[in-house]
């Protein structure tokens, strides 16, 4: 059972680029977390998301962010026009359905932007 | 809203003793789960250990304990006969209990064991 994966593991990309995360939860999971961890910091929740619902978005910075969970396919972080304050460790967990203390994390997308 | 603190930003311990972190938490909910987890120079966040609120019994995993304090709001990382391979961040995270939610982490415990 392959463990919760994400892609690319390191991005980097100029000041003004758009960067996009992916993420594939584990197998029959269906709700994925988005966590953000800037250097020498803790992880810092950004966003829920269920299939193609987005359930708590309170983390994410209002503008330049967006997050989908779509019916097929790995949940997406976009970041567009990228500014060197998003460079950080983005973290992907996901859960299974009604538990609470159940969230797998994968290894995290390292966002270098220059 | 629920607030984690760890109040040791760093932490050495020479190999093969043991070593408490410290972790004090902020909560109005009766019904909660609380994590350590560890984070390795890899940046893998890699479950510890973990404790529900109602129960009283503190969790033990191996070399790995807790001193959970429900009145006091603590909830310290005991690492017994530390190894080299404990050297990491520890993060403590707390998380409701009343369907899928977010965790909240505190900043971080650096820890080095030193040979």
């Amino acid at each position: 059972n392959a463990g919760v994966m994400q892609n690319p593991r390191h991005l980097v990309r100029r000041r003004g680029q758009e960067a996009r995360l992916r993420c594939s939860p584990m197998k029959g999971h269906s709700h994925v977390y988005w966590y953000r961890q800037l250097p020498e910091e803790g992880l810092k929740f950004m966003v829920y998301l269920q299939k193609e619902n987005i359930i708590d978005e309170s983390g994410m910075p209002k503008e330049r962010f967006s997050a989908e969970f779509p019916k097929e396919g790995p949940s997406i972080l976009r970041i567009q026009q990228v500014v060197r304050g998003d460079s950080a460790a983005y973290f992907c967990a996901s859960s299974p359905v009604g538990l609470a203390d159940e969230q797998y994390f994968g290894p995290g997308t390292r966002l270098t932007v220059t | 809203a629920q607030t984690v603190t760890q109040s040791q930003p760093e932490m050495s311990v020479q190999e093969a003793e043991t070593v408490t972190l410290s972790c004090t938490y902020d909560t109005s909910e009766n019904n909660y789960y609380l994590f350590w987890y560890k984070q390795p120079p890899s940046r893998q966040m890699i479950l510890v250990i973990r404790q529900e609120a109602y129960k009283q019994q503190n969790a033990t995993e191996n070399r790995f304990s807790v001193n959970f304090q429900k009145a006091a709001k603590s909830f310290s990382l005991k690492i017994s006969d530390s190894q080299l391979g404990d050297t990491a961040m520890y993060f403590c995270a707390f998380i409701p209990n009343f369907g899928n939610e977010k965790l909240t982490f505190g900043t971080g415990t650096r820890l080095t064991i030193i040979p």
